[in-house]
C-alpha cells in the first residue's frame, strides 16, 4: 500500500515568518494530495489539495507545491500568524482510491 | 461543523468489553473512512467502506470490524477490548473514493480501563 512520510514532526516560528512541511509518497499511481490542519480537540480539516495534473496551487497564505518525478509534495504557509498552530496532515491516495495520512507535524508560531 | 457526525464523543469501558462507535456521514456521501489516533500519534487507517461495500482494509486488527448500512451510517465494532486500544477515532466521509475532499468528525474518544 501507500506510504506517506512527513517532515518535521515538529516545527517552532516567529509570528510572520514562514513555514514549510515536507512530504514523500510511494506510490505512483497517487493522484490526490490534500494537506489538512487538525486544532486541539477537533477533526482534520482540509485547508488545501492539489492533484498530479498541476504543480503548484495557492490559496492566500498557504501554497502547496508537486513533483510527481520526486514522488514529493511540501505545503508552504507565509506570514505565519498565532492562529496558525495546529497539527498539519499530508494524505496521498493509495492504489483504491483511500487516503493514507503522514505522521504530522506540529506547527507553533511563537507571537 | 463538517456536517460528519460521531457518536458517542467519549467511551470509558473496562478491559475485556466490546463497544460499538457510530458515524453518520454527510448527506449524499458513499464513502466512509475509520481512522485511530493514539496520543500524539498520526493518523492509522483501518477501513474504508463504498456504498456498503468494503472498499479498503488497512492496519484493523483482527477484533475490529466494520459495516455500512444500507443508509449509509457506519458502525466500528471493537471486541476484547485492550489498554492499548485507548485512542480516539475518527470517521470521515467522502463524497466518492480517496480523490474527493474527505470530511472529519468530532471523533470518539476511547479509554480502556
Amino acid at each position: 500500500g501507500e506510504n506517506v512520510e512527513q517532515h518535521p514532526s515538529t516545527l517552532s516560528v516567529q509570528e510572520g515568518d514562514s513555514a514549510v512541511i515536507k512530504c514523500t509518497y510511494s506510490d505512483s499511481a497517487s493522484n490526490y494530495f490534500p494537506w489538512y490542519k487538525q486544532e486541539l480537540g477537533k477533526g482534520p480539516q482540509l485547508i488545501i489539495d492539489i492533484r498530479s495534473n498541476v504543480g503548484e496551487k495557492k490559496d492566500q497564505r498557504i501554497a502547496v507545491t508537486l513533483n510527481k518525478t520526486a514522488k514529493h509534495f511540501s505545503l508552504h504557509i507565509t506570514e505565519t500568524q498565532p492562529e496558525d498552530s495546529a497539527v498539519y496532515f499530508c494524505a496521498a491516495t493509495g492504489g483504491a482510491n483511500n487516503l493514507f495520512f503522514g505522521t504530522g507535524t506540529r506547527l507553533t508560531v511563537i507571537p | 461543523d463538517s456536517g460528519v457526525t460521531q457518536t458517542p464523543k467519549h467511551l470509558i469501558t473496562a478491559t475485556g468489553q466490546r463497544v460499538t462507535l457510530r458515524c453518520s456521514p454527510r448527506s449524499g456521501d458513499l464513502s466512509v473512512y475509520w481512522y485511530q489516533q493514539s496520543l500524539d500519534q498520526g493518523l492509522q487507517f483501518l477501513i474504508q467502506y463504498y456504498n456498503g461495500e468494503e472498499r479498503a482494509k488497512g492496519n484493523i486488527l483482527e477484533r475490529f470490524s466494520a459495516q455500512q448500512f444500507p443508509d449509509l451510517h457506519s458502525e466500528l465494532n471493537l471486541s476484547s477490548l485492550e489498554l492499548g486500544d485507548s485512542a480516539l477515532y475518527f470517521c470521515a466521509s467522502s463524497a466518492t473514493g480517496g480523490d474527493t475532499e474527505a470530511f472529519f468528525g468530532q471523533g470518539t474518544r476511547l479509554t480502556v480501563v
